[in-house]
C-alpha cells in the first residue's frame, strides 16, 4: 500500500514564524502536492511538484513556498505565518504512466494553528 | 479555470437507507476524469469511485454508484445500504486530461448516518 506520511499532525505557531510542513511518500511516485483544506472551501491547491526540484503554483501560492530535493520528500514552507493561514493542509502523490487512473494518495493531514 | 459545486453541505440519512450526494461542474473540455473521495473523521482522504467522461456507463464499486451526466455536467454518488463506516467528508473532484494530474475539488459534504 501507498503510505504518504506528513510530519506532524498538531502544530501550533505565532504569526510571523517560518513554518516547515514535511511529506514523505515510499511509492517513488513522480507526483506530489501541497493543499490547503478550508470548511466550505474544499481543497486548493497550493503548489504541485512533477519530479525532483521541478514546482509549479497551484491556485493559492501567495504566502507559501516548496522544496523537493529528493523524490520522496515535498516540504511546505510558510516563510512568515499568518492567522490567515490556519487551515488543514494535505499533501497527496501520484504516479502517472500507463494505466494511469489519476488517483491521489493522501496524508493524514497537518492541522496548523497560527496565534 | 474549471470549478467544481457541491451543493448540499450536509446529508443525514438512516443506517441501511440510500443517500445521494450531488456534484456540478464548469468546464469546456471534451475529456476530463471525476472522481468522488471520501474523508473519514481524523483520517486520510481515499478514493471511492472514479468516472472517466468519454465511458457512457455509470462507475459502480459496490454500495456505491454515480449517475454522470456529461450534457448537464452533473455527478451524483449514490450511497445505498449506507453503513455507520459512510461517516464522512465526502469531495467531488474533477482532472483534465490535457493539464496534468491535478485534481479541482469541489466543498465537500458532511454525510451524517442515523442508527
Amino acid at each position: 500500500d501507498v503510505k504518504v506520511t506528513q510530519s506532524s499532525r498538531y502544530l501550533v505557531k505565532r504569526t510571523g514564524e517560518k513554518v516547515f510542513l514535511e511529506c514523505v511518500q515510499d511509492m517513488d511516485h513522480e507526483n506530489m502536492f501541497w493543499y490547503r483544506q478550508d470548511p466550505g472551501l474544499g481543497l486548493r491547491l497550493i503548489y504541485f511538484s512533477y519530479d525532483v526540484k521541478m514546482k509549479e503554483k497551484g491556485d493559492i501560492p501567495e504566502g507559501y513556498s516548496v522544496s523537493r530535493e529528493k523524490k520522496e520528500r515535498f516540504s511546505l514552507i510558510l516563510e512568515s505565518a499568518s492567522t490567515n493561514q490556519t487551515s488543514m493542509y494535505l499533501c497527496a502523490s501520484t504516479q502517472p504512466g500507463t494505466g494511469y487512473t489519476g488517483e491521489l494518495f493522501f496524508g493524514e493531514g497537518s492541522r496548523l494553528t497560527v496565534l | 479555470a474549471q470549478t467544481v459545486t457541491q451543493s448540499q453541505p450536509e446529508m443525514s440519512v438512516q443506517e441501511a437507507e440510500t443517500v445521494t450526494l450531488s456534484c456540478t461542474y464548469d468546464t469546456s473540455e471534451s475529456d476530463y476524469y471525476l472522481f468522488w473521495y471520501k474523508q473519514p473523521p481524523s483520517r486520510q482522504m481515499i478514493l471511492v469511485i472514479r468516472q472517466e467522461a468519454y465511458k457512457q456507463q455509470n462507475a459502480t464499486e459496490n454500495r456505491f454508484s454515480v449517475n454522470f451526466q456529461k450534457a448537464a455536467k452533473s455527478f451524483s454518488l449514490k450511497i445505498s445500504d449506507s453503513q455507520l463506516g459512510d461517516a464522512a467528508m465526502y469531495f467531488c473532484a474533477y482532472r483534465s486530461a490535457y493539464s496534468g494530474n491535478k485534481l479541482t475539488f469541489g466543498g465537500g459534504t458532511r454525510v451524517l448516518v442515523k442508527p
